[in-house]
């Protein structure tokens, strides 16, 4: 069975930086084609893409957000951190981490943690 | 504004066959399949639909979805009150080397 689960600070400042932990069971990350990424939104709007680690460590990113990004994964944890640099009141939303397959065509998120809510105060 | 487009809403009456549209570009829908997501307000979302048209274990079969060119469809047949919900595409963008969603679509069961 996978579940993942976020946790971190629900209140950060604007300019601070947001860290934020998904802890994972189920499946490990040492696994071929097996990922981990992070998904946010904002309140009453669409769901938005951050980031994404693999097996192999590589790291994928949103363009529009990749330099205020990273991502890391600590394997015998079953960890996987996101860092998110300079925060703006803009960034408050839920953040979800969920379990990836990079299968052919297609990377599909199949399993979700519950999200946490993150308010950037100004 | 999401490189996916997606009609805000869309609605039918209990029984009826609703389809939602998700239309993208030839470095996303159009080199790579769709996946589509469910999520009720304050919840999580779910995996619908992956590789266009397969669905996981516990979905039922009166969700189907489709893929032509760069757009791409989820239908609901037989629709019933707890369809009720939000609805998003994504694909992978070999371009911008990204995951992209839709804007989601809010579906209301009349």
């Amino acid at each position: 069975q996978i579940t993942l689960k976020e946790s971190g600070p629900t209140l950060v400042k604007h300019t601070q930086t947001l860290m934020l932990t998904c802890t994972f069971s189920g499946f490990s990350l040492r696994t071929s084609g097996v990922g981990v990424g992070w998904i946010r939104q904002p309140p009453g709007k669409a769901l938005e893409w951050l980031a994404l680690i693999y097996w192999d460590d590589s790291k994928r990113y949103s363009p529009s957000l990749g330099s205020r990004l990273r991502i890391t994964k600590d394997t015998s944890k079953n960890q996987v951190v996101l860092t998110m640099s300079n925060v703006d009141p803009v960034d408050t939303g839920t953040y979800f981490c969920a379990h990836n397959v990079e299968m052919a065509a297609t990377r599909p998120f199949d399993f979700w943690g519950h999200g946490i809510p993150v308010t950037v105060s100004s | 504004q999401s490189v996916l487009t997606q009609p805000p809403s869309a609605s039918g009456t209990p029984g009826q066959r609703v389809t939602i549209s998700c239309s993208g570009g030839n470095s996303n829908i159009g080199s790579n399949a769709v996946n589509w997501y469910q999520q009720f307000p304050g919840t999580a979302p779910k995996l619908l639909m992956y590789s266009n048209s397969q669905r996981p274990s516990g979905v039922p079969d009166r969700l189907s979805g489709s893929k032509s060119g760069t757009s791409a469809s989820l239908a609901i047949s037989g629709l019933q009150p707890e369809d009720e919900a939000n609805y998003y595409c994504a694909a992978w963008d070999d371009s911008l080397n990204a995951v992209l969603f839709g804007g989601g679509t809010k579906l209301a069961v009349l």
